[in-house]
Order: structure tokens, then C-alpha cells, then sequence
């Protein structure tokens, strides 16, 4: 059974620009999460998804969004990049939307913002 | 604001040493604490623990919950070099809103 897929791997953007990064999660799972992980902040919790439907929300300012698709698949974009969005990018899935118990994390997408 | 703290934020041991990581948390509507490891980038489950007393127990992994006190426990034992990682506490509310991570323990065991 391949795991969580994350692409890319990593990411090298500029100031103001916009990204979209894309994960897959395991076959069968309907629940995909974003978090973000960096040195200072440790994991933070962005969104999560079930059924096409953006189902919980963390506290990032709206250039973070999501979107899931019919097949499962997720992507999350962040418009008019900021240097503090340099970060690791996790995605994780799951069978059971009712608890997070045993989320698949993927390896992530390491953003850089120069 | 919900809050998880781990300690301590690093720690250097042996090979052979007995280690204990802490978690504490002041959450509302707490359903359950989480522990994670984490090696290079993705992070793997350990243990779920949701009920105060009861030790989870997974080969040299051992973990409980004190729901009065508000924190957990995480001890390895006869620790290898591959258990050199870093140790991630979350703990889950109810609501399904996501996890709440501590900043977790950097684990080095060296030879």
C-alpha cells in the first residue's frame, strides 16, 4: 500500500509570488490535513479535508487555501509569498474523520521563499 | 489558548540509557494525546493514549497519561542509535479541529 505523496519535495520561490503544492494520500483514505512545520513554531495545523469539503480551519491568514478533489487527491496554495512562509509543508491522511488517530504523514514539501 | 510543552527541547544520552520524555497540556475539551516520531521528515505514530493510568507499551516504547495532572510520559529503554530522532507530544481536541503539536524533544543517542 504506498503512503502519503507529497510533490514536490522542494520548492524555491520569491517574495510575492504564489505556490501550489499537491499531496495524495494513502488509497481508500478521505481525510487529508495540512500542517506546517518550522524551527520556531513547531507543527501548526492548517486545514483539513473530507469529501471535497474544507471540514476545520487553523489561524493562517487567508493567502493559505485548500482543495480537495473527487479522487481524494488535495492541494494547498499560498499566494503572495512572505519570507515567514518558509517552512516544511506536511500533508497527512486518514481513515477515520472522527479521531486523529494514526495519521499518515507524508515526507512534506520544504519551502524556500527568498 | 491551548497549550502543549514538551521537555526537555534536547537531549543527549548513550546507547544503553534509559530515557523519559514529558508532555504537558492545558487544552479544552481534551479527547487525546498523541505521541509521534519524527526522523528526517515524516512524522509516525507511537501511541494514542485517552485514559488516565493505562500504559501503552510497544517493545522498548512505553507511554501513560495523567488526565488529572494534565501530561504524559514517553520512556525508551535500552536505547539504540535509531532511536535518535525527534519526539513529537499532540494532543487532540474535541471537534476534530486538527492537533495541537508540542515543539517537541530532539533525541540523540550516540554509540
Amino acid at each position: 500500500k504506498a503512503g502519503v505523496t507529497q510533490t514536490p519535495r522542494y520548492l524555491i520561490k520569491t517574495r510575492g509570488q504564489q505556490v501550489t503544492l499537491s499531496c495524495s494520500p494513502i488509497s481508500g483514505h478521505r481525510s487529508v490535513s495540512w500542517y506546517q512545520q518550522t524551527p520556531g513554531q513547531g507543527l501548526q495545523f492548517l486545514f483539513e479535508y473530507f469529501s471535497e469539503t474544507q471540514r476545520n480551519k487553523g489561524n493562517f491568514p487567508g493567502r493559505f487555501s485548500g482543495r480537495q478533489f473527487s479522487n481524494s487527491r488535495s492541494e494547498m496554495n499560498v499566494s503572495t509569498l512572505e519570507l515567514g512562509d518558509s517552512a516544511l509543508y506536511l500533508c497527512a491522511s486518514s481513515a477515520n474523520t472522527a479521531t486523529n488517530e494514526k495519521l499518515f504523514f507524508g515526507s512534506g514539501t520544504q519551502l524556500s521563499v527568498l | 489558548e491551548d497549550k502543549v510543552v514538551q521537555s526537555p527541547l534536547s537531549l543527549v544520552v548513550h546507547e544503553g540509557d534509559t530515557v523519559t520524555l514529558n508532555c504537558s497540556y492545558e487544552v479544552t475539551n481534551f479527547r487525546s494525546l498523541l505521541w509521534y516520531k519524527q526522523e528526517k521528515k515524516a512524522p509516525t505514530f507511537l501511541f494514542m493514549l485517552t485514559s488516565s493510568g493505562i500504559e501503552k507499551k510497544s517493545g522498548r516504547l512505553s507511554s501513560i497519561l495523567d488526565k488529572k495532572e494534565l501530561f504524559s510520559i514517553l520512556n525508551i529503554t535500552a536505547t539504540q542509535t535509531g532511536d535518535s530522532a525527534v519526539y513529537l507530544c499532540a494532543v487532540e481536541r474535541g471537534g476534530a479541529d486538527g492537533l495541537t503539536f508540542g515543539k517537541g524533544t530532539h533525541l540523540i543517542i550516540q554509540p
